[in-house]
């Protein structure tokens, strides 16, 4: 119940293409749901998050989709770029404490 | 954003040594920090957690005695590998809840560790 699955594995779009990572969660007590962008060799970096009281959060070129129901989140990438190529990982967290329960990652390489 | 730095970023040392890995929070206090191993093409796994002025809780499967974790101010997290062996190679990064409207943890840039 504390597993959060994310897919696909790995992505490759072409440069303007939209790539679309999808992650899902079973625990209800879950209430913010972040994404992070990794660079190899450096430390997650966090581009957007969500809360359950709204579907849609949307900077920049990054959108997030949340459906509450189906308990499944998704990150959108707007006219991507070969510099958003590096791996994304989907949490969440909630309840009791505010530990971070990751995604497996999905590996996205832009081609130019 | 809130910054969150690590300390070194990259060692190497010998099986049987030990090694002591700072993590800061460098315009913020946090009274808990996170670590984190992460293995080649992994997810990040949670170690434990760092409490400042108490013992840290670690998680199911993490050997607190070889992983010391020590929260000595409101800024500064350490965490020591002790007796290091190969199979202790990894990348170790840290995080700080940055707090604001959105939450959010914020992490180090990860420190390489090496075990030779």
């Amino acid at each position: 119940q504390q597993q959060v699955k994310q897919s696909p594995q790995s992505l490759i779009v072409q440069k303007g293409g939209i790539p679309i990572i999808n992650c899902a969660y079973e625990n209800t007590a879950f209430d913010y749901f972040p994404w992070y962008q990794q660079f190899p060799g450096k430390g997650p970096a966090l581009l957007i998050a969500i809360r359950p009281d709204v579907s849609e959060k949307k900077e920049g070129r990054f959108t997030i989709s949340f459906n509450k129901s189906a308990k499944q989140f998704s990150l959108h990438i707007m006219d991507s770029q070969p510099g958003d190529s590096a791996t994304y990982f989907c949490a969440a967290s909630g309840g009791a404490t505010n530990k971070l329960i990751f995604g497996t990652g999905t590996l996205l390489a832009v081609q130019p | 954003g809130a910054v969150v730095s690590q300390h070194p970023s990259w060692v190497i040392c010998k099986s049987g040594t030990s090694v002591k890995i700072e993590c800061r929070s460098l315009d913020f206090q946090a009274t808990t920090m996170f670590w984190y191993r992460q293995f080649p093409k992994q997810s990040l796994m949670l170690m434990a957690t760092s409490n400042e002025g108490s013992k840290a809780t670690y998680e199911q499967g993490v050997e607190k005695d070889k992983f010391l974790i020590n929260h000595a101010s409101l800024t500064l997290s350490t965490l020591t590998v002790t007796s290091a062996h190969p199979e202790d190679s990894s990348f170790y990064i840290c995080s700080a809840p940055g707090g604001g409207p959105w939450g959010g943890q914020y992490f180090g840039p990860g420190t390489r560790l090496t075990v030779t």
